[in-house]
């Protein structure tokens, strides 16, 4: 299984930027296309779509999110951090099954 | 306007099977391209990809549940379900049923349902 790692807390001030890193155990990318999502959870609700494809902004996603990366080094980045943004944050691959998530990137207020 | 919402037992005993059903709107199982997941999350723990049925009834497993796990559909009353045999207290969990994005590497989880609590206990 591919194994992905997070960290498990980032703590970042309001209006400053966030970067949440996501690290393969191989590689999850197919030539140009990066196989990595990104997820956003807040206590009590379901998980929500943020990046599909390493780089692309879902439907409804503020432009304040965008991610980047290949191979296996892989990166959220939130800016500015708005109080809104607490949040839980997941990456997850789909290179090869079984499908796997990180185990989580919680973002905390300084 | 898409949509899932999951139901389930709430509660059942160890060793029993849990029978899910995902009910969902604004798209069909029928159409190519379409697959739709179950993931579930033991409470304040992380997510846990279960199995995806698609269009064409192709099914995918987790390896890490081996044999105890059926997924399928119906594909006119717009359902998907999942079946877990010989459950116990670590199958405790929110179960969550989500639709696939798009495209041939497609497997993203764009749209997700609220989620049923699953518990297992004696």
């Amino acid at each position: 299984d591919i194994v992905l790692t997070q960290s498990p807390v980032l703590a970042v001030s309001l209006g400053q930027r966030a970067t949440i890193s996501c690290r393969a155990s191989q590689s999850v990318s197919i030539s140009s296309i990066n196989l990595m999502h990104w997820y956003q959870q807040k206590p009590g609700q379901q998980p929500k779509l943020l990046i599909y494809r390493a780089s692309n902004l879902a439907s409804g996603i503020p432009a304040r999110f965008s991610g980047s990366g290949s191979g296996t080094d892989f990166t959220l980045t939130i800016d500015p951090v708005q109080a809104d943004d607490i949040a839980a944050y997941y990456c997850q691959q789909s290179r090869e099954s079984p499908l796997t998530f990180g185990s989580g990137t919680k973002l905390e207020i300084k | 306007q898409v949509t899932l919402k999951e139901s389930g037992p709430g509660i059942l005993q160890p060793s029993q099977t849990l029978s899910l059903t995902c009910s969902f709107s604004g798209f069909s199982l029928s159409t190519s391209g379409i697959c739709v997941s179950w993931i579930r999350q033991p409470s304040g723990k992380g997510l846990e990809w279960l199995a995806t049925i698609c269009w064409e009834d192709s099914k995918g497993y987790n390896p890490s549940l081996k044999n105890r796990l059926t997924i399928s559909k119906d594909t006119s009353n717009n359902q998907a379900f999942l079946k877990i045999t010989s459950v116990d207290t670590a199958d405790t969990a929110i179960y969550y049923c989500a639709r696939r994005g798009f495209g041939v590497w497609g497997d993203w989880f764009a749209y997700w349902g609220q989620g049923t609590l699953v518990t297992v206990s004696s």
